[in-house]
């Protein structure tokens, strides 16, 4: 593995189902990050971890959850599926939670919800 | 409240040079990112800018006015694969990116 993988890919999904995306970095980032990126609109910050073991409230929560149990994976879940969140996910990583570290992204994951 | 603005859309000539302007209101600013984002992949990072002032990085440049809430990513000797969305983004008080809709750069021959 080199940088952010992201699975899977693409996805279709019937609404009220439940959805797991996968996110996993070699790069012993401590800070991690769920996007998501709709067409006219910059990139929103769902939520994001600051280490393993802590995580925050982005811009839109609401209808996702995540955890960090250790440094390399941060999984997004939706627990029930909705045709808004239909989008682009991308997951990022970054040395730590700080203005100047850029952040590297994966090559996202495309869900359509049915 | 926060927000980013940008140009939806720019078109520039091979060879040319080309100017992507962002203005900002960002709550405890904390700097300025610029990234490219090619179509149907991920955004990767071009720059950087806290001090107010141009940063030179081989064709790229940007440039900082944080008492104007400005900045401009410079483009030169355009070459077709530049052709991508730039994405500007403001870092705010708890270091988390607010990032503008990004501006669509078509090169021409």
């Amino acid at each position: 593995i080199a940088g952010i993988t992201q699975a899977p890919t693409s996805q279709i999904l019937a609404a009220g189902r439940r959805m797991t995306l996968r996110c996993t970095q070699d790069m012993r980032h401590n800070a991690m990050y769920w996007y998501r990126q709709d067409l006219g609109l910059g990139l929103r910050l769902i939520h994001y971890s600051n280490t393993a073991g802590t995580t925050g409230k982005g811009e839109v929560p609401d209808g996702y959850s995540v955890s960090r149990a250790n440094t390399d994976d941060f999984p997004l879940t939706l627990a029930s599926a909705v045709p808004s969140q239909t989008s682009v996910y991308f997951c990022a990583s970054s040395e730590r939670l700080a203005a100047y570290n850029e952040q590297f992204f994966g090559p996202g994951t495309r869900l359509t919800v049915l | 409240g926060q927000n980013i603005d940008q140009p939806t859309e720019m078109t520039a000539t091979e060879g040319a040079i080309v100017q992507i302007n962002c203005t900002y209101q960002t709550s405890g600013f904390n700097g300025l990112f610029w990234y490219q984002q090619h179509a149907g992949e991920a955004p990767t990072f071009l720059s950087y800018n806290v001090l107010d002032g141009l940063e030179e990085k081989g064709r790229f440049s940007s440039f900082l006015s944080r008492s104007k809430g400005y900045s401009y990513l410079l483009l030169k000797e355009l070459q077709m694969k530049d052709s991508a969305s730039y994405l500007c983004a403001s870092a705010d008080s708890n270091y988390q990116l607010i990032w503008g809709a990004g501006t669509k750069l078509i090169i021409k021959p």
